[in-house]
């Protein structure tokens, strides 16, 4: 099946550094989700990615969907205490009953320190 | 903005017992799902909801899990014989379509003792 790797699985940054998390699929995707997790929450949408090669930002933070389609990128530039959190990729997949399911990466773990 | 609520929170349960988790999705949804996190995991995928019947289920979803919408609003996970491994994180989620985002709820933390 689909598998959705994500790298690194941990980052620690010093605030106002730069931060990026790499995402990668097994098999193309007809799109991308980006989800944030704070410690203790639950999975926030971010942003959705549809087309080859496209960018989207959301005031610090950048994202980036692949030419083929089986990788994603996100850039936060200069981060923030409040950024701290686990940033999901999820490549939704049709099921035939209707709907999708995503199929989640890794995740990778950001804190952040002053 | 719109939410979706789980109750309750945190669950605390004996091994061979049964639990049901409970969640109200956004009304004007279409789509309904259960997803669990284990502690420190990544997010997997459960079941989906479409149309008062299961439209897919992963392979964790055995004879074990069951799922209801029972009167228009609430969407229910139940599992009839709990074990340790059940321990998790369960989510609740919905959504307008596949090129829309997922709306997760709070989550409710089951503990298997």
């Amino acid at each position: 099946g689909q598998q959705v790797m994500q790298i690194p699985q941990y980052q620690h940054v010093q605030e106002g550094e730069d931060f990026t998390t790499y995402c990668n699929s097994s098999t193309t995707l007809s799109n991308i989700q980006w989800y944030k997790q704070r410690p203790g929450g639950h999975p926030v949408f971010l942003i959705q990615l549809v087309k080859s090669g496209e960018v989207k930002k959301q005031k610090r933070l950048t994202f980036q969907f692949g030419e083929a389609k089986k990788n994603s990128s996100l850039h936060i530039t200069a981060t923030q205490t409040t950024d701290v959190g686990t940033y999901f990729c999820a490549g939704p997949v049709w099921v035939t009953g209707g709907g999708n399911k995503l199929t989640f990466g890794t995740g990778t773990q950001l804190k952040v320190e002053l | 903005e719109p939410e979706v609520t789980q109750t309750p929170s945190h669950q605390v349960t004996q091994m061979g017992q049964e639990v049901i988790l409970r969640c109200v999705p956004i009304s004007n949804h279409l789509y309904f799902y259960w997803y669990r996190q284990i502690l420190g995991q990544k997010v997997e995928f459960l079941v989906s909801f479409y149309n008062n019947e299961i439209s897919e289920k992963s392979e964790i979803f055995d004879d074990q899990f069951s799922v209801e919408r029972p009167d228009g609003s609430n969407f229910t996970l139940k599992i009839r014989s709990t074990k340790l491994e059940d321990s998790a994180m369960y989510f609740c989620a919905s959504s307008t379509g596949f090129y829309y985002g997922y709306t997760f709820g709070s989550g409710t933390r089951l503990t298997v003792v």
